[in-house]
């Protein structure tokens, strides 16, 4: 079966630094998406990720490993606007795309 | 400028009522598409559309339908809502299916069955 992994909840504090890790098991790798989604609000783009390595694009990146099915997002700087969860999300060999859960982040003053 | 719209923001429907949700964009994106999200989870996708082609889930209850009588628009109706459908609605866009492109989010529609 096909499988997304994140943690279900992280908390952090205003100006730190934090990375949200995504593990993947699924039947083919055509990219990783990141995307922020605001309670009762739509998800939004974040980033794309298909070869190994990090991007990295303002306050937020995202690194890829496809030997070790695994990602993160990284997000510095943290501010309160911040507070949201960020969804995982991998388009297979159909290029359906395969979603986690979601990782709620919550931003402490 | 709103790209992918959605409406109503919210619906409260009886139990057992016909409800539709509706979906429009104006990027002149090919495919659209129907996800169902509760409180907590991932996105689950219903259907999409490449153009005209309509793709159902193979998890989708026949209970949910869909039409898409042009390019711009598209509708979701629910034919005899339970308590077990609320959710919110989410519409997406993109330009190509079988590609890396991004999907676009409406603002969803927050379903509630009374």
């Amino acid at each position: 079966g096909q499988n997304i992994d994140q943690p279900t909840e992280m908390t952090a504090t205003e100006g730190a630094i934090v990375q949200i890790n995504c593990t993947y098991q699924t039947s083919g790798f055509n990219g990783l998406f990141w995307y922020q989604q605001h309670a009762g609000e739509a998800p939004t783009f974040l980033s794309y990720n298909v070869l190994d390595g990090l991007e990295e694009k303002g306050r937020f990146s995202s690194f890829l490993s496809r030997s070790k099915g695994y990602s993160y997002l990284l997000l510095k700087e943290l501010q309160m606007k911040d507070s949201a969860s960020y969804l995982c999300a991998v388009l297979d060999s159909n290029y359906q795309l395969i979603w986690g859960a979601g990782t709620k982040l919550i931003i402490k003053p | 400028d709103a790209m992918v719209i959605q409406n109503p923001r919210y619906q409260v429907t009886q139990f057992g009522k016909p409800v539709t949700l509706s979906c429009s964009q104006t990027l002149n994106h090919n495919v659209m598409y129907w996800y169902q999200q509760k409180s907590s989870q991932a996105p689950k996708l219903l259907f999409h559309y490449y153009d005209k082609d309509f793709n159902n889930e193979a998890d989708t209850p026949d209970n949910f339908q869909s039409r898409r009588p042009n390019t711009s628009f598209c509708f979701l109706d629910i034919r005899s809502p339970g308590l077990g459908d609320a959710a919110m609605y989410l519409c997406a866009t993109s330009r190509e299916r079988g590609g890396t492109d991004t999907q676009y989010f409406g603002p969803g529609t927050r379903l509630t069955v009374l």
